[in-house]
């Protein structure tokens, strides 16, 4: 099984400033098996970045993620009101598709 | 637009069987390729407990796989999670997904239900 760890567990910031958020897998996970999803309280997860970089449809720019073999970021260039939630990674590679536990973003 | 929708009994005793379905619209279960099923415990994060491909194979997360059935009815353009033998653990969230991409080139979960609470209890 592989197993993504996600940091900061929690990251406390102002509106306007950047996230950079990390995700490591415990083995290599191609570029293209790896996805970022935020959840709202009280939400389904949604889909931003999938294939490591590219954005789902109706994503904002300042959403990007980067990253290959065990390391992996997604950046929030810079945070808006909306953008305050919880942040997972996925990897898609090998079954089970399992999940990083998840990093919370909050308003500082 | 693709839309998900999950359908079940909101409350199951313990040592029987969860059963939730998912209908979706906009899509087709006959012909896109994979659907799955995500829960979350409450206060913790996502666990992915399998996929369905439209040709009827599954995937399972071996932590579920001796209690876990998906299920397609194409008919109804739906598909289903059978959860057995279920204890206090098995309460969360269960949200159905589609599998946008496939799974050999950029596999994402695209579409998603809005979740439905499960909770298991006498």
């Amino acid at each position: 099984e592989t197993v993504l760890t996600q940091s900061p567990g929690t990251l406390s910031l102002s509106p306007g400033e950047r996230a950079t958020l990390s995700c490591r897998a415990s083995q290599s996970v191609r570029s293209s098996f790896l996805a970022w999803y935020q959840q709202r309280p009280g939400q389904a997860p949604r889909l931003l970045i999938y294939g490591a970089s590219s954005r789902a449809t109706g994503i904002p720019d300042r959403f990007s993620g980067s990253g290959s073999g065990t390391d992996f970021t997604l950046t929030i260039s810079r945070l808006e009101p909306e953008d305050f939630a919880l942040y997972y990674c996925q990897q898609y590679l090998s079954s089970p598709r399992t999940f990083g536990p998840g990093t919370k973003v909050e308003i500082k | 637009q693709v839309q998900l929708q999950e359908s079940g009994p909101g409350l199951v005793k313990p040592s029987g069987t969860l059963s939730l379905t998912c209908a979706v619209s906009g899509g087709s279960i006959s012909t896109d390729d994979w659907w799955t099923w995500v829960r979350q415990s409450p206060g913790k994060g996502l666990e992915w407990i399998g996929e369905i491909h439209h040709a009827g194979s599954t995937h399972y997360n071996p932590s579920l796989t001796s209690r876990v059935t998906m299920s397609l009815d194409k008919s109804k353009n739906q598909f289903s999670l059978r959860v057995t033998a279920v204890t206090a653990a098995d309460t969360a969230v269960y949200y159905c997904a589609r599998v946008g991409g496939t799974t050999a080139f950029e596999p994402r979960l695209d579409y998603w239900g809005q979740g439905t609470l499960v909770t298991v209890s006498s």
